[in-house]
């Protein structure tokens, strides 16, 4: 059973280009989560999703930032016109339908905006 | 909201000895999840340990165990006989029991191991 999926694992972009980070979940996960880290920092919450319905984006900045999970398909995170300050590494996590312990991590998306 | 604290950023220890992990979290619930995760420098999250807060035995995984004092909103973690291998950053989490709630972390610890 192959892990959460991430790709591309470097992301470099100019400041106003978009951003599209792919999460592929484990089999069975119907849950995923993407999280940020910057540099020295945790990780942070950004938004929750279940397939085709978002269920909790309070982390996620109201402008720029989008996620979708849809019925076929990995997750998608999209940051339009990046700014420096977006650069950072970002996370998925899932986890099956469920209510269980754990989330389960990707390897991270690390997104370099020059 | 909850909040995850490590007061510690940086810690070193001898291969072979003992080392401790701090971490307090603030929360009005009375049932929750606690969870160590290390991250290596390829910067994939593993989780080390988790400890349901309604268990009172701590939990132990091979090297690595817990302290958790609930009432003082402590868990820490102690490793043992430290590897070069557990070099890494490690972070403190908390979730909610209810439904399928994030993780919510705490900033993190940095641990050397010394040959």
């Amino acid at each position: 059973n192959a892990g959460v999926m991430q790709n591309p694992r470097h992301l470099v972009r100019r400041r106003g280009q978009e951003a599209r980070l792919r999460c592929s979940p484990m089999k069975g996960h119907s849950h995923v989560y993407w999280y940020r880290q910057l540099p020295e920092e945790g990780l942070k919450f950004m938004v929750y999703l279940q397939k085709e319905n978002i269920i909790d984006e309070s982390g996620m900045p109201k402008e720029r930032f989008s996620a979708e999970f849809p019925k076929e398909g990995p997750s998608i995170l999209r940051i339009q016109q990046v700014v420096r300050g977006d650069s950072a590494a970002y996370f998925c996590a899932s986890s099956p339908r469920l209510v269980i312990h754990e989330q389960f991590f990707g390897p991270g998306t690390r997104l370099t905006v020059l | 909201a909850q909040t995850v604290t490590q007061s510690q950023p940086e810690m070193s220890v001898q291969e072979a000895e003992t080392v401790t992990l701090s971490c307090t979290y603030d929360t009005s619930e009375s049932d929750y999840y606690l969870f160590w995760y290390k991250q290596p420098p390829s910067r994939q999250m593993i989780l080390v340990i988790r400890q349901e807060a309604y268990k009172q035995q701590n939990a132990t995984e091979n090297r690595f165990s817990v302290n958790f004092q609930k009432a003082a909103k402590s868990f820490s973690l102690k490793i043992s006989d430290s590897q070069l291998g557990d070099a890494a950053m490690y972070f403190c989490a908390y979730r909610s029991p209810s439904g399928n709630t994030p993780l919510v972390f705490g900033k993190g610890t940095r641990l050397s191991v010394i040959a």
